[in-house]
């Protein structure tokens, strides 16, 4: 069945720096890809999404490429800032060939900056 | 902003007692849908909702678990009989469409505990 593999979290980065989440995904049909933010005592928060191959989402500085070739969607934000620490979850969104739109999940990568 | 509710926040409740969750979604999202997490794993669809019945269930839905719309506005889950393993951050999500480039909208979730 389709899948959602992430990196092992905690990561935890210094203000400013580069960072990367890496997600890859399994998938039968052609499904869309999110990336959801939980900051702490609250709920997932659409960070960015891609529809289709090729496709960059983004929002708030982070970016996601769609790569189908290497079925890749990984995170990426050129500086960081405290205000980033929260989890970070990539999901798929498969329902063309399901007949159904659930999300599948990977684990979430916690994000901790330091000022 | 239209956001999506969940009450209470926190459940503690004794195993094999009945619990009901409660959501409401936004006012004119169509699809529903309820996730669970249990501490340390991965976000796990359960169910969706539309049109007043569900459209999906996933294994973990079994006949212990039930969904509700009893009125325009309010969307519940209910555990007849629960489990220790019942214990998790349940989030309730609504769409305003499934199709897959339609991101679905979570709620700040419930705790539920179980001794």
């Amino acid at each position: 069945g389709d899948s959602v593999t992430q990196m092992e979290g905690p990561v935890t980065l210094s203000e400013e720096a580069f960072l990367t989440i890496n997600c890859t995904y399994t998938a039968t049909g052609y499904p869309s890809l999110f990336w959801y933010v939980q900051y702490p005592g609250e709920g997932l928060q659409l960070l960015l999404k891609a529809t289709k191959a090729d496709d960059k989402g983004s929002n708030k500085g982070f970016e996601a490429t769609y790569r189908k070739e290497t079925t890749s969607f990984h995170l990426e934000k050129g500086s960081v800032q405290v205000s980033d620490s929260a989890v970070y979850f990539c999901a798929l969104s498969e329902g063309a060939t399901s007949g159904t739109y659930k999300y599948i999940f990977g684990t979430g990568t916690r994000l901790k900056v330091l000022a | 902003e239209p956001e999506v509710t969940q009450t209470p926040s926190h459940q503690v409740t004794q195993m094999g007692q009945e619990v009901i969750l409660r959501c409401v979604p936004i006012s004119n999202h169509l699809y529903f849908y309820w996730y669970r997490q249990i501490l340390g794993q991965k976000v796990e669809f359960l169910v969706s909702f539309y049109n007043n019945e569900i459209s999906e269930k996933s294994e973990i839905f079994d006949d212990q678990f039930s969904v509700e719309r009893p009125d325009g506005s309010n969307f519940t889950l209910k555990i007849r009989s629960t489990k220790l393993e019942d214990s998790a951050m349940y989030f309730c999500a609504s769409s305003e469409s499934r199709q897959g480039g339609y991101e679905q909208y979570f709620g700040p979730g419930t705790r539920l505990t179980v001794t």
